[in-house]
């Protein structure tokens, strides 16, 4: 069974960096492309980046909101996912999902989800 | 970039009714939608891919169709545990951007 567990969501103020894990399991971490989503508080659905898996290039895809503030790594010999967010405006205050998938297409899109992780970035 | 639609926004329906959303891109996308169901406080599920594959466990009641820039999800018979918030996403390249979403409830 596919199971993404995120952590690292707390209180931060504008400006400040956070960075959220995702530890996986159930599957081959390593071959599998990885995204993130969140959502702001009452608010809908937003994809936030992908990352590839190594052996495709690794590289990564960001949305416009977050290109060259956000940063997603990944550590295949941890089976973790890691979104590093650096300055930090009251609009990233959401729930931040981690999901399987993000290839593009092909596939299922975003197949499985994590239970989220709750930012709020607040003075 | 592509922008997704869905309407209507919000509904209500019958136990038992048929029950259809519909989803446009901007852009034709051929086949590359998404439907995601999210019940309130829960994380989204996947639902539909491909624009008509049913995600596996998902019921047979829930269908997709549609091709190039419109697309439509269909409740055959809307059931108490239905009532949810609908999104479809478009996955032809990134940005894999989702609609604003649909949400379902129960008369």
């Amino acid at each position: 069974e596919v199971q993404l567990v995120e952590s690292g969501g707390v209180l931060v103020e504008p400006g400040g960096s956070l960075r959220l894990s995702c530890a996986a399991s159930g599957f081959t971490f390593s071959n599998a492309w990885m995204s993130w989503v969140r959502q702001a508080p009452g608010k809908g659905l937003e994809w936030v980046g992908r990352i590839k898996s190594k052996t495709d290039g690794g590289t990564t895809d960001y949305a416009a909101p977050v290109k060259g503030r956000f940063t997603i790594s990944r550590d295949d010999s941890k089976n973790t996912l890691y979104l590093q967010m650096n300055s930090l405006k009251t609009e990233d205050t959401a729930v931040y999902y981690c999901t399987t998938g993000g290839r593009g297409g092909v596939g299922t899109s975003l197949a499985d989800w994590g239970q989220g992780t709750l930012v709020t970035v607040s003075s | 970039d592509i922008q997704m639609t869905q309407s209507p926004s919000s509904l209500s329906a019958s136990v038992g009714d048929r029950v259809t959303i519909t989803c446009r891109a901007s852009q034709g996308i051929s086949n590359y939608l998404a439907w995601y169901q999210q019940k309130p406080g829960k994380a989204p599920k996947l639902l539909i891919y491909a624009a008509s594959t049913l995600q596996s466990g998902v019921p047979s009641r829930f269908s997709g169709s549609g091709s190039g820039t419109d697309f439509t999800l269909t409740i055959s018979s809307l059931q108490p545990e239905d009532v949810a918030t609908y999104y479809c996403q478009k996955y032809i390249s990134a940005p894999f951007t989702f609609g604003p979403g649909a949400k379902v409830d129960i008369k």
